[in-house]
């Protein structure tokens, strides 16, 4: 049981670029979202997701896509990367709100 | 609206002293709060929940619907317990407060 997986764990992109930030989860969990987590401003919600087809945005969205095709997976997309975006990027999936979130590792990007 | 706010960036302690992490919230329904915590550069790992009323590694937590609050408590702070305490809310989607980051001195 892996639980949460991220990859990769660190990236550098330049501005303009765009990437995928990968998360899957092997525990059957209907709710999915991605944060990102900047010094002084705690974990801020990117999108989420509450079952496969369903996303919705959250306290952060622009510059981010995302989409939930099954169960398992929640990619994150940047369209085109910027200086703004460099962050720690932790994905989260929960069963239901009695169990709470388990996160990923996170994902360090750097946008120069 | 759901909103977390914990007052405090910072906190330091000496080791055997109790310690508070407060944490306030605002949201309209019933509400369901959990406490995570991070050690340094490790992925954020669910401390405890309001609705078990557990104690773990010695913290606990009370949820005060009349103030709002749900701050966590332990009687004697230890070392290991420096890491960055992070209160969050789930309602339609969870939501984190800013984070208080714990320094335990020797």
């Amino acid at each position: 049981n892996a639980g949460v997986t991220q990859t990769p764990k660190f990236q550098v992109l330049k501005t303009g670029q765009s990437m995928t930030l990968q998360c899957a989860q092997d525990m059957n969990h209907e709710y999915m979202s991605w944060y990102r987590q900047d010094p002084g401003m705690g974990l801020r919600l990117i999108h989420y997701s509450v079952g496969a087809g369903i996303t919705d945005q959250g306290e952060v969205p622009n510059g981010y896509n995302v989409s939930r095709s099954t169960t398992e997976d929640f990619p994150l997309r940047l369209l085109s990367a910027a200086p703004s975006q460099t962050s720690v990027y932790f994905c989260a999936s929960s069963y239901s709100g009695l169990i709470g979130a388990f996160f990923g590792q996170g994902t360090r990007l750097t946008v120069v | 609206a759901q909103r977390v706010t914990q007052p405090e960036k910072l906190l330091s302690v000496f080791k055997g002293a109790p310690v508070e992490l407060k944490c306030n919230y605002s949201y309209s329904g019933s509400p369901e709060l959990f406490w995570y915590v991070q050690y340094s550069r490790q992925r954020l790992q669910l401390l405890l929940r309001h609705i078990s009323r557990e104690s773990i590694k010695g913290f606990t937590a009370d949820l005060n619907k009349g103030e709002t609050s749900f701050h966590l408590k332990k009687p004697f702070a230890q070392e290991e317990d420096s890491a960055m305490y992070y209160c969050a809310l789930r309602g339609q989607n969870f939501v984190f407060g800013p984070g208080t980051r714990l320094s335990v001195l020797p």
